[in-house]
Order: structure tokens, then sequence, then C-alpha cells
């Protein structure tokens, strides 16, 4: 069984630029997650794509999107990147609500870094 | 909107000995998941153990149970036995059961996270 697997796992961009962040679902998973951690802190909510279709976001802004592919891997782009936009992204995959072996469990990548100076 | 509050940003303990983390957590649903997940320095989050809120036992997985007080809202950790592979940033982390409406559907709530030190 496949985990999470995220790219890339460090990067360094500066104010103003678009960055896009990668990430395979575990095997078998239709529902991938984005979250935001900051420098010791939980992670936050971005948003949720279960079956190519957004359904859940937390309080980000618009610029801060993201896909589902076919194949349920999914993108979280970022455009206009700010300062406070650096932190560890992570990526979390898991089965739907609906879906026979539900368990509520996430399943989450290494993480992207991103460092915006 | 549900919260997770947890007061103790770090704790410490010696090897093979016995650590309670703290966790409560504010929500109007009847029906839900938690959650604690251990991050170590390699950033990865691994669930550590969970319970589904309409089991009114606690959970256990080998050396780490839960004490779990629904009327409460809290939802401690107990790892036993305590081993220096313990030593990480752990999470106590809410879900709701079903969609709740809204935008917010599938996500999880994280708290503010405590530090473990495991001292050999």
């Amino acid at each position: 069984e496949t985990g999470v697997t995220q790219s890339p796992t460090h990067l360094i961009k500066t104010r103003g630029q678009q960055v896009t962040l990668r990430c395979s679902s575990q095997s078998g998973h239709n529902t991938v997650s984005w979250y935001q951690q900051a420098l010791g802190q939980g992670p936050q909510f971005i948003f949720q794509y279960y079956r190519e279709e957004e359904n859940g976001r937390g309080n980000f802004p618009p610029r801060f999107s993201g896909l589902q592919f076919p194949n349920y891997s999914s993108e979280l782009n970022v455009n206009a990147l700010e300062l406070d936009d650096s932190a560890l992204y992570l990526c979390a995959s898991s089965l739907g609500a609906g879906e026979l072996r539900y368990t509520g469990e996430l399943f989450f990548g290494e993480g992207s870094r991103l460092t915006v100076l | 909107a549900q919260t997770v509050t947890q007061s103790q940003p770090e704790m410490s303990v010696q090897e093979a000995e016995t650590v309670t983390l703290s966790c409560t957590y504010d929500t109007s649903e009847s029906d839900y998941y938690l959650f604690w997940y251990k991050q170590p320095p390699s950033r990865q989050m691994i669930l550590v153990i969970r319970q589904e809120a309409y089991k009114q036992q606690n959970a256990t997985e080998n050396r780490f149970s839960v004490n779990f007080q629904k009327a409460a809202k809290s939802f401690s950790l107990k790892i036993s036995d305590s081993q220096l592979g313990d030593a990480a940033m752990y999470f106590c982390a809410y879900r709701s059961a079903f969609n709740a409406g809204g935008t917010s559907y599938g996500k999880l709530t994280f708290g503010q996270g405590t530090i473990l030190t495991v001292h050999p």
C-alpha cells in the first residue's frame, strides 16, 4: 500500500510569486485535504476535494486554490505569495464519508516546507 | 464552530514512566471523531489513537489509551511505559462524523499541540 507522497519537500519563493505543491493520495483513497501548519502551531484546514470537486474550505483567501485529478492526486496553488504564507503544507488523504471502510482517519504526507522571502 | 484546546505546551517524562496529555474541545454536535496524532521532527503526522464519540468505551492501542469524557468534552491521552521514540509533538484533533453543512465538511480541527520530551 503506497502512502501519501508530497513534492517538493522544500522550496523557497519570493513575495508575489506563485507556487504549486503536489500530492499523491494513498492507494484507494478518493478524498484529499490540505492543511497549512505555521511553525509551532497546529495545522489549519485549507480545503478538501472529493472525486475532483472541492467540498469543504477553511478561512483562506481565493488565492489559495486547488485541483484534484481523476487518479485522486491533487495540487495546491498559491498566488501572490505573502511572507505569512511561509509554513509547512500538509496533504492528507482518506476515504469518503460514505465509503464502507470509512473511519474518519486522515493519512498525512511529510509535507512541503515553503519559505517566502 | 468547533474548537480544540491543549493546555500543556510542553510535557516531559522519564523513560518507562507514564504521562498524560490533556485535551478539551467544544462542539454542539453529538457524533464525531477524536484523534491523537503524533508529529516527530520528520514532520509526518502519524495517527496514535482514535475515538468515536458514540462509543462509551475508551480506545486503547498498546501503550496508548484515552480517557474520553463526553459530557465534560475532555479527551486525554495516556502513554504508559514511555519510550525515547515517543518524543514528538502531539496534537489532539476533532472531526465531524457527518456533513454539518456549510463549507467546513471533512476538516480536522487541531489543538495547538503538546511537545513531549522523554528523558532516558
